[in-house]
């Protein structure tokens, strides 16, 4: 069965510092995965995915994450965070069924 | 509205009551998903809705829990005799037609309290 782990339930980063949010996913095959966010009291909105191609992508608020098959990972980063990047994130994997499989979700805190 | 749409945005109930959560996907949109996020917990599927298709009802918790889609809009998910285990956030999405690895739509949710 698919299954996403996120194994950082709390990050706490300072404005301005560079941010990973780590992701290990389980799928037998090529997996099309993604990483939404959800700012307090908002539905989750879709930061970026990846299906093939270039295991680099980028994605909206700066964002970017790199696939790595070796090592079952989709890691989200940033160079330099802001404020308003304060949210929880989760990772997902879309199953052969058209369901999304998601992580627990990493919470992301600002320190000015 | 421009946007996936869910009513009520809160709602506390006693054990025992029903409840009925609402869910208005964007216009046209084919496919219509909900989600249960208890806290702590990464999202849960519960059902999912593809057109005129029967619906894949693999991630509902048990018989307590239904749900219909209208006229392949408007959705409802009901709970029977809730439980405090019910208490959670419920999520609606939706997404133009369900293909793999399409972007969904998220609503703000109904955050459910069973006293």
């Amino acid at each position: 069965a698919q299954s996403v782990t996120q194994p950082d339930i709390h990050i706490t980063v300072s404005e301005g510092a560079s941010l990973e949010l780590r992701c290990n996913y389980s799928y037998g095959a090529t997996p099309y995965l993604f990483w939404y966010v959800q700012s307090p009291g908002q539905g989750l909105q879709l930061l970026l995915k990846y299906f093939s191609g270039d295991t680099l992508v980028q994605g909206i608020k700066g964002f970017e994450a790199e696939f790595k098959r070796s090592q079952s990972s989709f890691n989200l980063r940033k160079p330099s965070v802001h404020w308003s990047d304060a949210a929880e994130y989760f990772c997902a994997v879309d199953s052969w069924a058209q369901k999304l499989v998601f992580g627990q979700g990493t919470r992301l805190t600002i320190n000015p | 509205g421009a946007g996936v749409s869910q009513s009520p945005s809160n709602k506390v109930t006693e054990k025992g009551k029903d409840v009925e959560l609402r869910c208005d996907p964007i216009s046209g949109h084919t496919a219509l998903y909900w989600y249960r996020q208890s806290l702590g917990q990464g999202l849960e599927f519960l059902i999912y809705f593809q057109g005129n298709s029967a619906p894949d009802k693999s991630g509902l918790p048990s018989d307590r829990f239904s749900a219909e889609r209208t006229g392949g809009s408007v959705s409802t998910l009901t709970i029977q005799r809730t439980q405090q285990e019910d208490s959670a956030v419920y999520l609606c999405a939706s997404s133009p037609t369900g293909a793999r690895g399409e972007k969904l739509f998220f609503g703000s949710g109904t955050q459910l309290s069973v006293l």
